[in-house]
């Protein structure tokens, strides 16, 4: 029963570098998102996918990409890393984006752009 | 965007004392969570509340949905080492996205 898997747990890039974050859930959930935690700033929303085939921005999607690849997958690519990317990266699912039982985490990538 | 404040920031009291924190919203939510996140792991939901008014109680913890619904309470009763932690509130707001919105958390430290 592992819920929402995320890897890798952690990663140093170089500026300019690029990488995909990867996620995937076994729980059948239909909307999945990736946030992004720093300090004293909680979780913001990049991007959410609320069903398979849709994707849509969130607060801060500059900088970043999805792909949802089937129900189960959704990953998240940064192109181009910047310092200001270095963070804790979160991916969630739940089972409807409509009403709101609450999301699923994953552990979390922990990112540093040097 | 929608703004969730999230007081206090931290909180740093004695094992067996009682906890309060609440989450205020500049807009109506019409549902309200809250999340604990332990050292290097993602946010476990705890409380889930759909209703203004609503008094909802998980174990030690109570937390209850605004009249006004731009804000909700978590309270921890009796603390424990193990609440040591980062509390969350997060709310969907009635009309637009479906999305969560995440207050800024409440960073919860125990002393023995």
């Amino acid at each position: 029963n592992a819920g929402v898997t995320q890897t890798p747990k952690f990663q140093v890039l170089k500026t300019g570098q690029s990488m995909t974050l990867q996620c995937a859930q076994d729980m059948n959930h239909n909307s999945m998102y990736w946030y992004r935690q720093d300090p004293g700033m909680g979780l913001r929303l990049i991007y959410y996918s609320a069903s398979e085939g849709t994707t849509d921005k969130g607060e801060v999607p500059n900088g970043y990409n999805v792909s949802r690849l089937n129900k189960r997958e959704f990953s998240l690519r940064l192109e181009s890393a910047a310092p200001s990317q270095t963070s804790v990266y979160f991916c969630a699912s739940s089972p409807t984006s409509v009403f709101n039982y609450g999301y699923t985490f994953g552990s979390g990538t922990r990112l540093t752009v040097v | 965007g929608q703004q969730l404040n999230q007081s206090p920031q931290s909180m740093f009291i004695q094992e067996g004392e009682d906890v309060s924190m609440n989450c205020t919203s500049s807009s109506i939510f019409n549902t309200w969570l809250w999340y604990k996140q332990d050292p290097g792991e993602g946010p476990v939901l705890l409380i889930a509340l759909y209703k203004a008014g609503e008094l909802t109680s998980n174990g030690r913890l109570t937390a209850q949905f605004g009249i006004t619904r731009k804000d909700s309470f978590l309270n921890i009763s009796a603390s424990i080492p193990s609440d040591v932690g980062i509390y969350f509130c997060a709310g969907q707001a009635i009309q637009g996205a479906q999305k969560l919105v995440f207050g800024q958390g409440t960073r919860l430290t125990i002393n023995p």
